[in-house]
């Protein structure tokens, strides 16, 4: 199984709303990605997961809580978002960096969101 | 950090035509590099990568260059066909530090 999947495909949600993204992945892949990508725009890292630990937040508001439960799955938690967090968000595994150097990261087909 | 610069942001170019596609980073230290192909509404696919202790990578139709003394790498797509057109992004990464994508190329293959 070469793939990532995300649940759900599109949300739309008002800002008082909580939903959750989740990702999946059964590669063996430790490393785990969440960007948020904005049309005619490229992804924007959020967080990086290695080993199921966060190991990088790129100054990511609070309202967007992730969670990595164990080493498959992936959930990005939200909370009183805004409308200009309407956007697509993907999912992304890889192996987790080696001597050899990076690996390549495997994106699921995103989370069309869209917060009213 | 790590930024990426991508040129052109749009290129036209006749089927069977070669299209290039140019980008440059900052950060020394990164050490690989892969490109992206995304189409509308899909997500982005690693069409080709390169590590910094090559120099040229070929498959079939693609091809990617890295100059690393210039901090400079290219993507060449030869005999190009219809279904190419996309949004190519480049990107940029040392360890599992931050993936870096250039601002994306938008290619439209003429029939």
């Amino acid at each position: 199984d070469t793939e990532v999947t995300q649940t759900p495909k599109h949300l739309v949600m008002g800002m008082t709303n909580k939903k959750s993204l989740k990702c999946e992945q059964h590669m063996g892949h430790r490393a785990m990605y969440w960007y948020k990508q904005k049309a005619k725009k490229p992804p924007e890292l959020m967080f990086v997961y290695s080993y199921e630990k966060l190991s990088i937040n790129e100054s990511v508001p609070s309202r967007f809580s992730p969670e990595c439960p164990n080493s498959s799955l992936l959930n990005l938690h939200l909370h009183a978002l805004q409308p200009e967090d309407s956007a697509l968000y993907l999912c992304a595994s890889s192996y987790v960096y080696g001597g050899s150097g990076s690996y390549e990261q495997y994106f699921g087909p995103g989370t069309r969101l869209t917060v009213t | 950090g790590e930024n990426v610069e991508q040129h052109p942001s749009t290129l036209s170019v006749q089927e069977g035509d070669s299209a290039v596609i140019k980008c440059t980073y900052s950060d020394s230290a990164s050490n690989y590099f892969p490109w992206y192909k995304q189409e509308l509404g899909k997500r982005p696919q690693l069409i080709i990568d390169i590590r910094s202790n090559v120099g040229e990578k070929k498959d079939q139709r693609i091809a990617v260059t890295l100059n690393k003394t210039a901090k400079h790498f290219s993507l060449h797509i030869t005999e190009t066909q219809p279904e190419d057109s996309a949004v190519y992004f480049c990107a940029a990464q040392f360890g599992n530090e931050k993936l870096t994508f250039g601002t994306g190329t938008r290619l439209t293959i003429i029939p």
